[in-house]
């Protein structure tokens, strides 16, 4: 069964500072993509950032990277350089099969403090 | 990306009733999902909207509770039939422009059931 697992429902880091977002994935497909949002309070999701199954590079987005480690199933969010703005629930999120269906993992609430 | 726009924004309503939601996008696309946050917790797939024909439900969710309808590649409606306060949720709608590419969503449907 495919499953999205984040183990920490909060975070919390220094402005300016770099933080990471943990997130493992389980599925038997070859081919998948991994993504991942932010939802302020005011609700809509934004995209962040996407790794494919086959790209052997990790991927960046100005101060989003997703450090993915295929062996392990892992593809952990990196925000680096804190912003107070970057305050909200981040979500990873896996399609598989190629129907760009989505599953969700439960979520990450990150708090920046001055 | 494209723009995607919901309505209504939010809405209390009472039991037993429905509420229609619109999605509206700014330019053609291939899919069209719509996805159920209920409160503090993360997405649930609702639904593929299939353009000209019946939806494809994920399981536990029937077309009965929730039918949908896309007429065009640019509008989807969703309904929530008979509704109970169970249903109080965000409803967000999302689009693929072309299969394999990302996922963006709407700013989502605040519904409260009373």
């Amino acid at each position: 069964a495919q499953k999205i697992t984040q183990t920490q429902p909060g975070m919390f880091v220094q402005e300016k500072e770099a933080v990471t977002l943990d997130c493992t994935y389980d599925t038997s497909d070859q081919s998948y993509g991994l993504f991942w949002y932010k939802q302020p309070s005011s609700g809509e999701m934004i995209f962040l950032i996407y790794q494919g199954s086959y790209d052997e590079q990790n991927a960046t987005e100005g101060r989003y990277s997703l450090n993915f480690q295929k062996a392990r199933k892992s593809a952990n969010l990196v925000i680096s350089a804190s912003q107070l703005g970057d305050s909200a629930m981040y979500f990873c999120a896996m399609s598989v099969g190629g129907y760009n269906k989505l599953i969700f993992g439960a979520g990450t609430r990150l708090a920046v403090h001055p | 990306s494209a723009v995607i726009s919901q309505k209504p924004s939010r809405d209390i309503c009472q039991r037993g009733t429905s509420l229609t939601i619109q999605c509206q996008v700014d330019s053609q696309v291939t899919m069209m999902f719509w996805y159920r946050q209920q409160p503090g917790q993360s997405l649930t797939l609702i639904a593929t909207a299939n353009q000209g024909s019946e939806a494809t439900y994920e399981s536990g969710f029937v077309i009965d509770k929730f039918p949908i309808s896309r007429p065009n590649l640019t509008f989807s409606t969703l309904t929530v039939s008979n509704m109970s306060p169970e249903d109080s949720s965000i409803y967000l709608c999302s689009v693929v422009a072309r299969v394999g590419e990302t996922q963006y969503f709407g700013p989502g449907t605040r519904l409260l059931v009373l």
